[in-house]
């Protein structure tokens, strides 16, 4: 059964700090993992798609890395801002039956200006 | 292109009611899923629909809920009879394939009274 885990569950950071998100899963039979914000009361934004075959992507000040082996993604957050406030979930897509998307419980950050 | 459409945004019911939840999936994608978001919990799967079928339902309670995914219109989640214990957030995403990038709705919030 797949499990994802996301270390730290809280962060809080002062403006302008670089930061690392971290995430794990315990089955390496993806498709993909997709980084998602989530805003309180509001939906999923996806920031980030990475295909199993693929080492990282970026987006700005985003930077997204997959290690598939080993069971590990880290999302990079350049010189953060106040407006990056917001809950980071990490979510892998499994392969094969229904290829739903297994989501860990998420990082929870707070940019202090 | 719009994206995602859910409605209602928010939906109170009082216990023993019937809540309708529907979920327009963003123009070309045929794959819809729906997901759960419990307070202080992860989301979770719950159903994964194409026009007019069913594909895996494994997520879903096996009582008082279903789901559908007609060949015009929406795709509706119900449930019957609620319970407090349904309140929670509601999301649908859709994808163009069922592999490829999942887009979410801003979801419906439940509130069972």
């Amino acid at each position: 059964k797949q499990e994802v885990t996301q270390i730290p569950a809280a962060l809080s950071v002062p403006e302008g700090e670089n930061l690392v998100l971290n995430c794990s899963f315990t089955d390496s039979a993806i498709y993909n993992l997709q980084w998602f914000r989530q805003d309180p009361g509001k939906g999923l934004t996806s920031l980030l798609l990475i295909q199993s075959s693929q080492r990282e992507q970026t987006s700005g000040r985003l930077n997204a890395s997959l290690d598939k082996s080993s069971g590990r993604s880290t999302l990079y957050i350049a010189a953060s801002q106040p407006g990056d406030s917001a809950t980071y979930l990490c979510a892998v897509r499994l392969k094969g039956g229904s290829e739903k998307l297994v989501f860990g419980k998420g990082t929870k950050l707070t940019v202090n200006p | 292109n719009a994206g995602v459409m859910q409605n209602p945004r928010h939906l109170v019911r009082r216990r023993g009611q019937e809540a309708r939840l529907r979920c327009s999936p963003m123009k070309g994608h045929s794959h819809v899923y729906w997901y759960r978001q419990l307070p202080e919990e992860g989301l979770k799967f719950m159903v994964y629909l194409q026009k007019e079928n069913i594909i895996d339902e494994s997520g879903m309670p096996k009582e008082r809920f279903s789901a559908e995914f007609p060949k015009e219109g929406p795709s509706i989640l119900r449930i019957q009879q609620v319970v407090r214990g349904d309140s929670a957030a509601y999301f649908c995403a859709s994808s163009p394939l069922g592999h490829t990038e999942a887009f979410f709705g801003q979801g419906t919030r439940l509130t069972v009274v």
